[in-house]
């Protein structure tokens, strides 16, 4: 079965400086999707950016981007410029088929 | 669009009762899916479907029942509530894009369960 494993629960960064956040999944398919999503306190589940595994060139989404290493299934999130906006729970999620399966979580917290 | 509806927002129930939990889509989207969310944990798939008609269990099945008759519907039953499916859940779904399964999950608002 596929997992994703996001090894950082929390952490924090000083505004207008650079995070990445970490994450790792397995899976014994070659044609899948991966996903970053926010959730703010509201709840509200966005989508941040996605990557396509036949791709090899990293997504990149304004001050969002990824390091995508498919042979070592790692797929980190690295937010440039840190705003107070970016504060919320961050997930990590793989697809393939019809299911989503996502990782559990990192918060972040920006300190101003 | 109304996008992914989730009804009720909030509920309490009692060990034992029975509930179903209401989602529905305007969007024509194939692909529906129930997570729950847990502190921690992060959100775990409970069933999903690729279709009306169709439905598969998640990582974490028990306890829950699903139907898809229509498109639009895919309703979560618990059957006997338990304490531990005190949790928030959230319905999404997505559009299965000619064999790639690209396309961006929308997910509901959320239903916040406490079963006492």
């Amino acid at each position: 079965a596929q997992t994703v494993t996001q090894s950082q629960p929390e952490m924090s960064v000083q505004e207008a400086e650079t995070v990445t956040l970490s994450c790792t999944y397995d899976t014994s398919e070659s044609d899948y999707y991966l996903f970053w999503y926010k959730q703010p306190p509201s709840r509200q589940m966005i989508l941040v950016i996605r990557q396509e595994a036949y791709k090899q060139q990293n997504a990149t989404e304004n001050r969002f981007s990824v390091n995508f290493q498919k042979a070592a299934k790692s797929f980190s999130l690295k937010i440039s410029d840190s705003q107070l906006g970016d504060a919320a729970m961050y997930f990590c999620a793989y697809q393939d088929q019809g299911k989503i399966i996502f990782g559990k979580g990192t918060r972040l917290h920006i300190l101003p | 669009n109304a996008g992914v509806t989730q009804t009720p927002k909030f509920q309490v129930l009692k060990t034992g009762q029975s509930m179903t939990l209401q989602c529905a889509q305007d969007m024509n989207h194939e692909y529906m899916s129930w997570y729950r969310q847990d502190p921690g944990m992060g959100l775990r798939l409970i069933h999903y479907s690729v279709g009306a008609g169709i439905t598969d269990q998640g990582e974490v099945p028990n306890g829950y029942n699903v139907s898809r008759s229509t498109t639009e519907d895919f309703p979560l039953r618990l059957l006997s509530a338990a304490p531990s499916q005190t949790s928030v859940y959230f319905c999404a779904s997505r559009q299965r894009t000619s064999g790639k399964f690209r396309n961006e999950q929308f997910f509901g608002p959320g239903t916040r369960l406490t079963v006492l």
